[in-house]
């Protein structure tokens, strides 16, 4: 079965400074990956996807995120973080059939002054 | 447009209630999913809908929970005799069309439930 490790819970960055959050899966094909982000007592938004092709995919609000089949890793990056980045960060991959995403534990980030 | 959107925002019941939590997608998709939030569980996946056919229930919980979505548009998700363990944000999404390509689910703001 498909699944998706995020290794970290918490993270705190300074404002301005670079992120990357982790993100690893196991799944036996070219997988659909998806990071997704929750602001507090809102819905997820898809920051970005990948499919196939090239493997740096940017995203919005700045962010970008590199598949390596190798590692299984899909790390999402920011090279300057911004105070309104605080939130929680979702990793996902679709399942074979499509129809269903199968979501990390998620990374709360947390962004100093 | 306007995106997904749930009813209730917040739902209070008691132990042994039912529930009914209703999710409008983005008009015009045809694929409707719901996922739950728990702090134990995470986000995980209940049920999808191609139009008013739901094909994989698969996650729904236990049959106290049931789905239904009527003329492709507006779901239900209906939780018999609430238990607290049933606690959670409910989540619905809608992408244009689940039988292609995957295509990109858009979140509602979800409703969060509490049994006591």
């Amino acid at each position: 079965a498909q699944s998706v490790t995020q290794p970290d819970i918490h993270i705190t960055v300074s404002e301005g400074a670079s992120l990357e959050l982790r993100c690893n899966y196991s799944y036996g094909a070219t997988p659909y990956l998806f990071w997704y982000v929750q602001s507090p007592g809102q819905g997820l938004q898809l920051l970005l996807k990948y499919f196939s092709g090239d493997t740096l995919v940017q995203g919005i609000k700045g962010f970008e995120a590199e598949f390596k089949r190798s590692q299984s890793s899909f790390n999402l990056r920011k090279p300057s973080v911004h105070w309104s980045d605080a939130a929680e960060y979702f990793c996902a991959v679709a399942t074979q059939g499509f129809q269903k995403l199968v979501f990390g534990t998620g990374t709360r980030l947390l962004v100093s002054p | 447009g306007a995106g997904v959107s749930q009813s209730p925002s917040n739902k209070v019941t008691e132990k042994g209630k039912d529930v009914e939590l209703r999710c409008d997608p983005i008009s015009g998709h045809t694929a409707l999913y719901w996922y739950r939030q728990s702090l134990g569980q995470g986000l995980e996946f209940l049920i999808y809908f191609q139009g008013n056919s739901a094909p994989d229930k698969s996650g729904l919980p236990s049959d106290r929970f049931s789905a239904e979505r009527t003329g492709g548009s507006v779901s239900t998700l209906t939780i018999q005799r609430t238990q607290q363990e049933d606690s959670a944000v409910y989540l619905c999404a809608s992408s244009l069309d689940v039988s292609a390509r995957f295509d990109t689910q858009y979140f509602g703001p979800g409703t969060r439930l509490t049994v006591l």
